[in-house]
Protein backbone atom coordinates (compact mmCIF):
# COMPACT_ATOMS: atom_id res chain seq x y z
CA UNK A 1 0.00 0.00 0.00
CA UNK A 2 1.12 3.15 -0.53
CA UNK A 3 1.73 5.43 2.73
CA UNK A 4 0.34 9.26 3.09
CA UNK A 5 1.73 11.46 5.59
CA UNK A 6 0.86 14.76 6.00
CA UNK A 7 2.39 17.99 7.98
CA UNK A 8 1.92 19.64 10.29
CA UNK A 9 -1.16 17.59 12.14
CA UNK A 10 -2.49 21.22 13.41
CA UNK A 11 -2.31 25.07 12.14
CA UNK A 12 -3.24 27.84 13.21
CA UNK A 13 -3.43 31.02 10.61
CA UNK A 14 -4.46 34.33 11.43
CA UNK A 15 -7.97 35.76 9.35
CA UNK A 16 -6.54 36.44 5.57
CA UNK A 17 -3.26 34.80 5.97
CA UNK A 18 -1.84 32.31 3.94
CA UNK A 19 -2.24 28.29 5.25
CA UNK A 20 0.26 25.59 3.63
CA UNK A 21 -0.29 21.70 4.45
CA UNK A 22 2.18 19.43 3.23
CA UNK A 23 1.37 15.80 1.97
CA UNK A 24 3.86 13.21 1.22
CA UNK A 25 3.35 9.90 -0.85
CA UNK A 26 5.27 6.47 0.18
CA UNK A 27 6.39 6.09 -3.61
CA UNK A 28 5.40 8.39 -6.49
CA UNK A 29 2.30 9.07 -7.65
CA UNK A 30 3.30 10.88 -10.87
CA UNK A 31 2.05 8.52 -13.79
CA UNK A 32 5.12 8.90 -16.39
CA UNK A 33 2.37 7.94 -19.64
CA UNK A 34 0.26 10.96 -18.73
CA UNK A 35 2.39 12.81 -16.70
CA UNK A 36 -0.41 13.67 -14.06
CA UNK A 37 0.41 13.36 -10.62
CA UNK A 38 -2.85 10.93 -9.07
CA UNK A 39 -3.61 13.23 -5.71
CA UNK A 40 -6.64 14.82 -4.09
CA UNK A 41 -7.41 16.59 -1.85
CA UNK A 42 -10.30 16.85 0.83
CA UNK A 43 -12.16 19.07 3.26
CA UNK A 44 -14.05 17.89 5.89
CA UNK A 45 -16.07 20.33 8.31
CA UNK A 46 -17.28 18.80 11.56
CA UNK A 47 -20.29 16.83 11.29
CA UNK A 48 -20.11 16.67 7.70
CA UNK A 49 -18.42 14.37 4.77
CA UNK A 50 -15.34 14.95 2.88
CA UNK A 51 -15.51 17.80 0.07
CA UNK A 52 -13.54 17.83 -2.69
CA UNK A 53 -11.14 20.32 -3.21
CA UNK A 54 -8.46 19.49 -6.01
CA UNK A 55 -7.73 16.46 -8.22
CA UNK A 56 -4.56 15.77 -10.34
CA UNK A 57 -2.81 17.76 -7.42
CA UNK A 58 -3.27 21.25 -8.90
CA UNK A 59 -6.90 21.25 -10.58
CA UNK A 60 -9.85 22.59 -8.89
CA UNK A 61 -12.63 21.15 -8.35
CA UNK A 62 -15.70 23.22 -9.68
CA UNK A 63 -17.00 25.95 -7.27
CA UNK A 64 -14.20 25.62 -5.09
CA UNK A 65 -13.25 29.54 -4.01
CA UNK A 66 -9.54 30.22 -6.03
CA UNK A 67 -8.30 30.98 -2.63
CA UNK A 68 -7.28 27.17 -2.70
CA UNK A 69 -4.73 25.51 -5.00
CA UNK A 70 -2.35 22.85 -5.00
CA UNK A 71 0.69 22.17 -6.15
CA UNK A 72 3.84 19.16 -6.22
CA UNK A 73 4.66 16.24 -7.93
CA UNK A 74 5.81 12.84 -7.86
CA UNK A 75 6.09 12.04 -4.08
CA UNK A 76 5.64 15.87 -2.26
CA UNK A 77 2.81 18.05 -2.36
CA UNK A 78 1.12 21.45 -0.79
CA UNK A 79 -2.10 22.27 -0.71
CA UNK A 80 -2.17 26.28 -0.25
CA UNK A 81 -5.10 28.93 1.17
CA UNK A 82 -4.05 31.43 0.02
CA UNK A 83 -5.87 34.18 2.53
CA UNK A 84 -8.00 32.25 5.36
CA UNK A 85 -10.91 32.39 5.82
CA UNK A 86 -13.37 31.83 8.55
CA UNK A 87 -15.26 29.11 6.90
CA UNK A 88 -12.56 27.32 6.16
CA UNK A 89 -11.70 25.98 9.73
CA UNK A 90 -11.82 22.30 8.44
CA UNK A 91 -9.92 18.73 8.53
CA UNK A 92 -8.04 18.64 5.49
CA UNK A 93 -7.03 15.17 3.95
CA UNK A 94 -4.40 14.31 0.77
CA UNK A 95 -5.60 10.88 -0.99
CA UNK A 96 -3.49 9.07 -3.57
CA UNK A 97 -5.24 7.52 -6.23
CA UNK A 98 -2.43 5.68 -7.82
CA UNK A 99 -3.28 2.34 -7.39
CA UNK A 100 -5.51 0.59 -4.98
CA UNK A 101 -6.11 0.50 -1.69
CA UNK A 102 -6.49 4.02 -2.66
CA UNK A 103 -5.28 5.58 1.01
CA UNK A 104 -5.68 8.86 2.76
CA UNK A 105 -3.09 10.82 4.72
CA UNK A 106 -4.31 11.35 8.25
CA UNK A 107 -5.83 14.34 7.91
CA UNK A 108 -4.39 18.28 8.87
CA UNK A 109 -6.57 20.32 11.29
CA UNK A 110 -6.50 24.42 10.41
CA UNK A 111 -7.70 26.61 13.05
CA UNK A 112 -7.73 30.27 13.53
CA UNK A 113 -5.29 31.87 15.52
CA UNK B 1 -27.23 17.54 -9.06
CA UNK B 2 -26.35 14.14 -7.65
CA UNK B 3 -27.00 12.71 -4.58
CA UNK B 4 -25.90 10.04 -2.27
CA UNK B 5 -28.69 8.67 0.21
CA UNK B 6 -27.77 5.78 2.34
CA UNK B 7 -29.35 3.77 5.20
CA UNK B 8 -28.77 0.42 6.80
CA UNK B 9 -28.84 -0.75 10.45
CA UNK B 10 -26.88 1.59 13.04
CA UNK B 11 -26.16 -0.73 15.57
CA UNK B 12 -24.62 -4.30 15.60
CA UNK B 13 -23.75 -6.70 17.83
CA UNK B 14 -20.19 -8.49 17.59
CA UNK B 15 -19.82 -11.32 14.42
CA UNK B 16 -22.93 -9.77 13.04
CA UNK B 17 -22.60 -8.54 9.33
CA UNK B 18 -23.07 -4.79 8.72
CA UNK B 19 -25.08 -4.06 5.50
CA UNK B 20 -25.76 -0.87 4.10
CA UNK B 21 -27.30 0.72 0.74
CA UNK B 22 -26.82 3.45 -1.12
CA UNK B 23 -29.14 4.93 -4.08
CA UNK B 24 -28.01 7.42 -6.33
CA UNK B 25 -30.07 10.54 -7.54
CA UNK B 26 -30.35 12.81 -9.99
CA UNK B 27 -27.36 11.32 -12.23
CA UNK B 28 -26.61 8.25 -14.38
CA UNK B 29 -25.34 5.20 -12.65
CA UNK B 30 -22.30 5.29 -15.34
CA UNK B 31 -19.47 5.33 -16.13
CA UNK B 32 -18.77 5.68 -12.50
CA UNK B 33 -17.29 4.14 -9.76
CA UNK B 34 -19.39 3.52 -6.68
CA UNK B 35 -17.15 3.14 -3.33
CA UNK B 36 -17.43 2.85 0.08
CA UNK B 37 -14.71 4.94 2.86
CA UNK B 38 -15.45 4.72 6.36
CA UNK B 39 -14.34 6.78 9.34
CA UNK B 40 -13.63 5.57 12.54
CA UNK B 41 -14.76 8.32 15.36
CA UNK B 42 -12.19 10.96 15.64
CA UNK B 43 -9.80 8.97 13.09
CA UNK B 44 -9.08 9.30 9.49
CA UNK B 45 -10.75 8.11 6.01
CA UNK B 46 -10.24 4.28 4.95
CA UNK B 47 -11.18 3.06 1.60
CA UNK B 48 -13.10 -0.28 1.77
CA UNK B 49 -13.70 -0.61 -1.97
CA UNK B 50 -15.09 -0.05 -5.12
CA UNK B 51 -17.67 -1.23 -7.72
CA UNK B 52 -18.39 0.26 -11.54
CA UNK B 53 -21.71 -0.43 -13.26
CA UNK B 54 -20.41 -3.58 -15.04
CA UNK B 55 -20.26 -4.92 -11.32
CA UNK B 56 -16.43 -5.34 -11.85
CA UNK B 57 -15.20 -4.85 -7.90
CA UNK B 58 -11.95 -3.97 -6.04
CA UNK B 59 -11.36 -4.55 -2.25
CA UNK B 60 -9.40 -3.16 0.30
CA UNK B 61 -7.14 -6.22 0.62
CA UNK B 62 -6.89 -5.53 4.73
CA UNK B 63 -10.84 -6.13 4.60
CA UNK B 64 -10.74 -8.46 1.30
CA UNK B 65 -12.16 -11.74 3.47
CA UNK B 66 -15.08 -10.08 4.32
CA UNK B 67 -16.25 -7.79 2.51
CA UNK B 68 -18.79 -7.99 -0.61
CA UNK B 69 -19.95 -4.57 -2.92
CA UNK B 70 -22.99 -5.12 -5.10
CA UNK B 71 -24.87 -3.18 -7.92
CA UNK B 72 -28.38 -2.70 -8.89
CA UNK B 73 -28.08 -1.05 -11.93
CA UNK B 74 -31.97 -1.22 -12.42
CA UNK B 75 -32.58 0.73 -9.22
CA UNK B 76 -29.54 2.94 -9.31
CA UNK B 77 -28.14 1.61 -6.25
CA UNK B 78 -25.27 -0.54 -4.26
CA UNK B 79 -24.68 -2.07 -1.43
CA UNK B 80 -21.61 -2.85 1.01
CA UNK B 81 -21.87 -6.14 3.04
CA UNK B 82 -18.96 -6.18 6.09
CA UNK B 83 -19.10 -9.78 7.77
CA UNK B 84 -17.70 -10.92 11.19
CA UNK B 85 -18.14 -7.19 12.38
CA UNK B 86 -16.04 -6.17 16.27
CA UNK B 87 -15.98 -3.33 17.61
CA UNK B 88 -12.53 -2.01 15.66
CA UNK B 89 -15.44 -2.14 12.66
CA UNK B 90 -17.16 1.24 14.41
CA UNK B 91 -17.03 3.72 12.02
CA UNK B 92 -18.63 6.07 9.80
CA UNK B 93 -19.29 4.66 6.58
CA UNK B 94 -19.79 6.70 3.56
CA UNK B 95 -20.88 5.57 0.41
CA UNK B 96 -19.32 7.72 -2.54
CA UNK B 97 -19.34 8.20 -6.44
CA UNK B 98 -15.59 8.48 -8.02
CA UNK B 99 -15.52 10.29 -11.14
CA UNK B 100 -13.51 8.40 -13.76
CA UNK B 101 -10.91 9.80 -16.39
CA UNK B 102 -11.57 8.25 -19.44
CA UNK B 103 -8.81 10.51 -21.71
CA UNK B 104 -6.36 8.26 -18.94
CA UNK B 105 -6.23 4.20 -17.72
CA UNK B 106 -9.13 4.62 -15.38
CA UNK B 107 -8.24 7.06 -12.92
CA UNK B 108 -11.16 7.67 -10.71
CA UNK B 109 -11.34 10.56 -7.61
CA UNK B 110 -14.13 10.47 -5.42
CA UNK B 111 -16.23 13.58 -6.30
CA UNK B 112 -19.56 12.81 -4.44
CA UNK B 113 -20.13 11.64 -1.19
CA UNK B 114 -23.42 10.33 1.05
CA UNK B 115 -24.11 11.53 4.56
CA UNK B 116 -22.81 8.86 6.34
CA UNK B 117 -23.90 6.09 8.68
CA UNK B 118 -22.50 5.93 12.53
CA UNK B 119 -21.90 1.76 12.66
CA UNK B 120 -21.43 0.85 16.05
CA UNK B 121 -20.41 -2.83 16.88
CA UNK B 122 -21.57 -3.04 20.87
CA UNK B 123 -22.75 -6.56 22.44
Amino acid sequence: DIVMTQSPDSLAVSLGERATINCKSSQSILYSSNNKNYLAWYQQKAGQPPKLLIYWASTRESGVPERFSGSGSGTDFTLTISSLQAEDVALYYCQQYFSTPFTFGPGTTVHIK
Amino acid sequence: QVQLQQWGAGLLKPSETLSLTCAVYGGSFSPYYWTWIRQPPGKGLEWIGEINDRGSTTYNPSLKNRVAISVDTSKNQFSLKLSSMTAADTAVYYCTRATVDTLTTGARWVDHWGQGTLVTVSS
